[in-house]
């Protein structure tokens, strides 16, 4: 059966803190792996990854995908409170853009 | 990236009744999929809705609760039939494009 795990579930940091979220995978036919971020409804699209070792960056986030170890990492530096949120992985198997979600990670940054 | 909106935004309604959620896309796209998301739970594939076409559903979920339509390449409802209050949650709608998911801003929905 196809699974997405993230982990961990929760974590709490303060400002400034450097934070890593892992997520990992078994999937049959791997398309690809997307990281989202969810503040209150509706998850907001962060990065899409296809090719092994291949870092995607925006601003203070980043993101890099391991398809021999089955798993990426999504980083945030600098953390601040506006990163709070919770942080879901999904991977697209097939070619019908269906996605397979890990259960999320909840990310409090205090001040 | 596609602009989707959904409406309504929320609404709180009794047990037995039914609430029909609308989803537009402001490009015409092929694939459309339903999400709910319970409290504190990861989203959940409801279906998937093409152009033309039956919708197709997940394990668990059931035209006769949960049918859907798709009039044309913008447009989706979703509608949450004979409601209890376990089908309160968050219906999502979403388009896939170049591969990238990109979702409306939900519906939060309360049944009391």
């Amino acid at each position: 059966e196809d699974k997405v795990v993230q982990s961990p579930l929760s974590l709490v940091v303060h400002e400034g803190d450097t934070v890593t979220l892992n997520c990992s995978y078994e999937v049959t036919n791997f398309r690809s792996l997307l990281w989202y971020k969810q503040e209150k409804k509706a998850p907001t699209f962060l990065f899409m990854l296809t090719s092994s070792g291949i870092e995607k960056k925006s601003g203070r986030l980043s993101s890099i995908l391991d398809k021999k170890e089955l798993f990426s990492i999504l980083n945030i530096t600098a953390t601040q409170t506006g990163d709070s949120a919770v942080y879901l992985c999904a991977v697209e198997s097939g070619s019908n853009y269906q996605l397979i979600w890990g259960a999320g990670t909840k990310l409090i940054i205090k001040p | 990236s596609a602009v989707i909106s959904q409406k309504p935004s929320r609404d709180i309604c009794q047990r037995g009744t039914s609430l029909t959620i609308q989803c537009q896309v402001d490009s015409q796209v092929t694939m459309m999929f339903w999400y709910r998301q319970q409290p504190g739970q990861s989203l959940t594939l409801i279906a998937t809705a093409n152009q033309g076409s039956e919708a197709t559903y997940e394990s668990g979920f059931v035209i006769d609760k949960f049918p859907i339509s798709r009039p044309n390449l913008t447009f989706s409802t979703l509608t949450v039939s004979n409601m209890s209050p376990e089908d309160s949650s968050i219906y999502l709608c979403s388009v896939g494009q170049k591969g990238e998911q990109y979702f409306g801003p939900g519906t939060r929905l309360t049944v009391t």
